[in-house]
């Protein structure tokens, strides 16, 4: 059992470029979402999607899109990327929409931007 | 809005001493509440979780946890730390019920434990 996988582990990024992180859950969770975690600052929630064809915004919006086509897969955009958005991103999913079911993360993706 | 305060950025003990890290949380309804442990260059894990049922949750690797409402407070503690325990702890707040959000976890800032042999 594969649980949540992220690709790709370590990105290098200049800064303007775009760039799709992948994000796949095997254990057919309905709620999936990507955080980015920075010094000092804990994780902060970008979005979340509670089902494939509904996605919503967390805190931390802002320069990122996600979609969710499929149960399995939820990626998240970069679209211009900035130095601000270096970071380590997490995908986590849980099987329950409510909040008392166990969040299983990825093993994060680490980004550099230029 | 829900928060979390974790008092301690790091946090260092000796070998067998006592863990004690400390989580304050708000919320305007009754939260649920987790402990979630990260080691290096790993994702997290839940270490233990409250909902609403026994206020004191054991977890795994020992740890365990206390909810007292009238402190709004969720303290993880140990009894005795392991080399192995050294890690960053987070602790979160769920959204849940509050309307908006739902299903989404706040986390507070982390503690780093330290454990000297």
């Amino acid at each position: 059992n594969a649980g949540v996988t992220q690709t790709p582990k370590f990105q290098v990024l200049k800064t303007g470029q775009s760039m799709t992180l992948q994000c796949a859950q095997d254990m057919n969770h309905e709620y999936m979402s990507w955080y980015r975690q920075d010094p000092g600052m804990g994780l902060r929630l970008i979005h979340y999607s509670v089902g494939a064809g509904i996605t919503d915004q967390g805190e931390v919006p802002n320069g990122y899109n996600v979609s969710r086509s499929t149960t399995e897969d939820f990626p998240l955009r970069l679209l211009s990327a900035a130095p601000s958005q270096t970071s380590v991103y997490f995908c986590a999913s849980s099987q329950n929409r409510g909040s008392t079911g166990e969040l299983f993360f990825g093993e994060g993706s680490r980004l550099t931007v230029l | 809005a829900q928060s979390v305060t974790q008092l301690g950025s790091h946090v260092s003990v000796s070998e067998g001493a006592l863990v004690l890290l400390r989580c304050n949380y708000s919320s305007s309804v009754p939260p649920y509440l987790f402990w979630y442990v990260q080691y290096p260059n790993q994702g997290l894990q839940l270490l233990l979780k409250y909902t609403s049922a026994a206020t004191l949750v054991k977890g795994i690797n020992g740890f365990e946890a206390e909810f007292k409402k009238s402190e709004t407070s969720f303290h993880l503690t140990k009894p005795s730390a392991h080399m192995s325990d050294a890690a960053e702890y987070f602790c979160a707040v769920s959204t849940y019920g509050a309307g908006g959000s739902q299903g989404n976890l706040i986390f507070g800032k982390g503690t780093k434990l330290s454990v000297k042999p």
